[in-house]
């Protein structure tokens, strides 16, 4: 079946550092997803992308999706200890009623 | 804001029983799913749901698990005979017409002993 490759698989950063993650796919999704994932939470959208090539922000986030459509990334400019949490990438193959398909996520932890 | 809510919070049921688990979606969405979290691992498609059918289901939403809009507010998700395996967060979703995102609720955690 159709698979994300997200990474990194973790992440250690300094508080105020900016962070940079990454989404993969061999398939082309017609929407790429972001979602934030917090301890006893359901995931949280963050950024919905649906044009190859889309730039979209979202305060201090920042996401893109891939021209060639098999990839996104999300950028957090100056990090803060409530961006703590996992990072899913998530995909639409085809219509945004479709099921949402999700990468493994990232783990951002944050250093005093 | 409007949100999707999921009851109960944490649900813990002897191997063999059955379980269901609840969800009110958004008032006025059309789309609902159910999603699957083992813990530790990333969250799967179990099924979507629209026009009181099933539209789609994964591999895992096999023969013991069945789905339903009994009312115009519920929609939920029966396990006929729990395995050890069923243990994990399922998380209820909504979406409405216009390419409206999916809304997830926070999740039943189920714990089969």
């Amino acid at each position: 079946g159709q698979q994300l490759n997200q990474s990194p698989q973790s992440m250690f950063i300094q508080e105020g550092e900016d962070v940079s993650m990454n989404c993969t796919s061999s398939s082309i999704f017609n929407t790429w997803l972001w979602y934030k994932q917090e301890p006893g939470e359901g995931p949280v959208l963050l950024i919905a992308l649906y044009k190859a090539g889309e730039l979209t922000s979202n305060g201090r986030l920042t996401a893109q999706f891939g021209i060639t459509r098999k990839d996104s990334f999300l950028n957090i400019s100056a990090s803060i200890p409530s961006d703590v949490g996992i990072y899913y990438c998530a995909g639409q193959l085809v219509n945004r009623d479709d099921k949402i398909i999700f990468g493994k996520g990232t783990r951002l932890h944050i250093l005093p | 804001e409007p949100e999707v809510t999921q009851t109960p919070s944490h649900q813990v049921t002897q191997m063999g029983q059955e379980v269901i688990l609840r969800c009110v979606p958004i008032s006025n969405h059309l789309y609902f799913y159910w999603y699957r979290q083992i813990l530790g691992q990333k969250v799967e498609f179990l099924v979507s749901f629209y026009n009181n059918e099933i539209s789609e289901k994964s591999e895992i939403f096999d023969d013991q698990f069945s789905v339903e809009r009994p009312d115009g507010s519920n929609f939920t998700l029966k396990i006929r005979s729990t395995k050890l395996e069923d243990s994990a967060m399922y998380f209820c979703a909504s979406s409405g017409l216009g390419n409206q995102p999916q809304h997830f609720g926070d999740g039943t955690r189920l714990s089969i002993l």
